[in-house]
């Protein structure tokens, strides 16, 4: 069964601090789906990344990093210089590829609070 | 870019009452999923549609019901609410089926139970 953890349920920094939130998952599928999703107060799901079980090539996007580890089963995420605007819910997401009603399965997410 | 649409955006019921969320996806989308976020809680998964026909089903209670109309649009309908039933509700969308195939979601419902 395919399961995720986001061991850290709640952090904060102060801003232009680095933060990061770790995702650590379990599947037995070779091929699966790992997502990132920001949830502001506001409510909605904001798609960060997707990244495929093949491609372990890390990835940057401006102020976020994603640093994909196989080994570990681990789908870390960096965000470089934190802002207030940061602050939000982030929940990383499995989906299998043998799952093919391709629900999600999310972690419980780490709450991240970027202070002034 | 058109996004999913979900309606309402807030509902408030009594218990024991019936509702119903609509969700229209993304323009050729093809699969809609639905997911509820209890307060504090990651989003379950609750049912999926293909081509208007069901195609997963996850932790759905007995006393909701789902279904996928032929313009692809989607409704879930909960009936006997119950206070437990207050949570966000997340609509996604897809094009075809697959783990490959990236969702949106749409802005959820929240809905309140009193």
């Amino acid at each position: 069964a395919q399961k995720v953890t986001q061991a850290q349920t709640e952090i904060s920094v102060v801003e232009k601090e680095d933060v990061t939130l770790d995702c650590v998952y379990e599947t037995r599928d070779t091929t699966y789906y790992l997502f990132w999703y920001k949830q502001p107060p506001s409510g909605e799901l904001v798609f960060l990344i997707r990244r495929n079980s093949f491609d372990e090539q890390n990835e940057i996007s401006g102020r976020y990093s994603w640093n994909f580890q196989k080994s570990t089963s681990s789908f870390n995420f960096t965000i470089t210089a934190s802002q207030v605007v940061d602050s939000a819910v982030y929940f990383c997401a499995l989906s299998e590829a043998q799952n093919y009603g391709q629900n999600f399965v999310f972690g419980p997410g780490t709450r991240l609070s970027v202070l002034p | 870019a058109a996004g999913v649409i979900q309606s309402p955006r807030h509902l408030i019921k009594e218990k024991r009452e019936t509702a119903t969320l609509k969700c229209y996806p993304i323009p050729r989308h093809d699969t809609v999923y639905w997911y509820q976020q209890g307060p504090g809680q990651d989003p379950q998964f609750l049912i999926s549609f293909y081509e208007k026909m069901q195609s997963d089903k996850g932790s759905i209670p007995d006393r909701f019901s789902a279904q996928q109309f032929s313009d692809y649009h989607s409704e879930l309908n909960m009936s006997s609410l119950e206070l437990g039933d207050s949570a966000l509700y997340f609509c996604a969308s897809s094009l075809g089926q697959g783990s490959y195939n990236e969702q949106f979601f749409g802005p959820g419902t929240r809905l309140t139970v009193l």
